[in-house]
C-alpha cells in the first residue's frame, strides 16, 4: 500500500546528542514537509522540500537540519542546538506545491522525549 | 502571531446531533482551507477542503463553510457519531505576501477536541 513511514515511532534521547528521524514515501509525491505538534498548539512547520536536492525553511527551522537526495526521503536531524526538542513530529508529503493541491498525507509520527 | 485560530479547545456532543468546529484566520491571502483529524498518536488524515471561490463544500456527513467575509470557517457534522471522536485542524495555505504560493506549507489552528458521547 503507498503511504509514508516514519522511524522510530519513539526515540529517547540525552541532552546534547543529535538525532535523526526517518521518513519514506512511496506515493511518488515531488513535495515533504516535517511539522512539528506540541500540546495545545497546531502543527507548526519545520522545513519543506519542492524536489530532489531543494529544501526550505519553515517557521520553526532553528535546531534542525535536512537532506533531500531522492524523491522519496526526507530525514529530519535534530540537533543539539534545539532548545525543545521533546515533541510529537510529523512528516507529510504533498502531490506538488501549487494551488490547489494542499492536501498532504501525513506519516503516523515519531514522538521524541529528551531526558 | 496566530493567523489560523480555534477557539474552542474542545466541543462535546451528543451522538446523533451536530457537532459545529469553528475557524478564524487572519491572513487575507488564504484561499484554501482544509480540515483535518487526528487520533492520538497518530499522523492527521484529511477530511475536507474548499476554495476560496466557494462558500460550502459537503461530503456525506461533512459540511465545510467559508465566510470570507468574516474570515470565518466551519466543519459541520450531522449526525455524529462516536467514531467522530478525535482533534480536529483547521489548516489554510495561499499566496504569500512575497508573492509566492504556500499551497502545502499549510497554518494550522490549534486543534478543538470533538468528543461524542453514545
Amino acid at each position: 500500500d503507498g503511504g509514508i513511514t516514519q522511524s522510530p515511532k519513539y526515540l529517547f534521547r540525552k541532552e546534547g546528542q543529535n538525532v535523526t528521524l526517518s521518513c519514506e514515501q512511496n506515493l511518488n509525491h515531488d513535495a515533504m514537509y516535517w511539522y512539528r505538534q506540541d500540546p495545545g498548539q497546531g502543527l507548526r512547520l519545520i522545513y519543506y522540500s519542492q524536489i530532489v536536492n531543494d529544501f526550505q525553511k519553515g517557521d520553526i527551522a532553528e535546531g534542525y537540519s535536512v537532506s533531500r537526495e531522492k524523491k522519496e526521503s526526507f530525514p529530519l536531524t535534530v540537533t543539539s542546538a534545539q532548545k525543545n526538542p521533546t515533541a510529537f513530529y510529523l512528516c507529510a508529503s504533498s502531490k506538488m506545491l501549487g494551488r490547489g493541491t494542499g492536501e498532504l498525507f501525513f506519516g503516523e509520527g515519531s514522538r521524541l522525549t529528551v531526558l | 502571531d496566530q493567523q489560523v485560530k480555534q477557539n474552542s479547545p474542545s466541543l462535546s456532543v451528543q451522538e446523533g446531533r451536530i457537532s459545529i468546529l469553528n475557524c478564524d484566520y487572519t491572513n487575507s491571502m488564504f484561499d484554501y482551507f482544509l480540515w483535518y483529524k487526528k487520533y492520538p498518536a497518530e499522523g492527521p488524515t484529511f477530511l475536507i477542503s474548499i476554495s476560496s471561490i466557494k462558500d460550502k463544500n459537503e461530503d456525506g456527513r461533512f459540511t465545510v463553510f467559508l465566510n470570507k467575509s468574516a474570515k470565518h470557517l466551519s466543519l459541520h457534522i450531522v449526525p455524529s457519531q462516536p467514531g467522530d471522536s478525535a482533534v480536529y485542524f483547521c489548516a489554510a495555505s495561499g499566496l504569500t505576501n512575497a508573492g509566492g504560493t504556500s499551497y502545502g506549507k499549510l497554518t494550522f489552528g490549534q486543534g478543538t477536541i470533538l468528543t461524542v458521547h453514545p
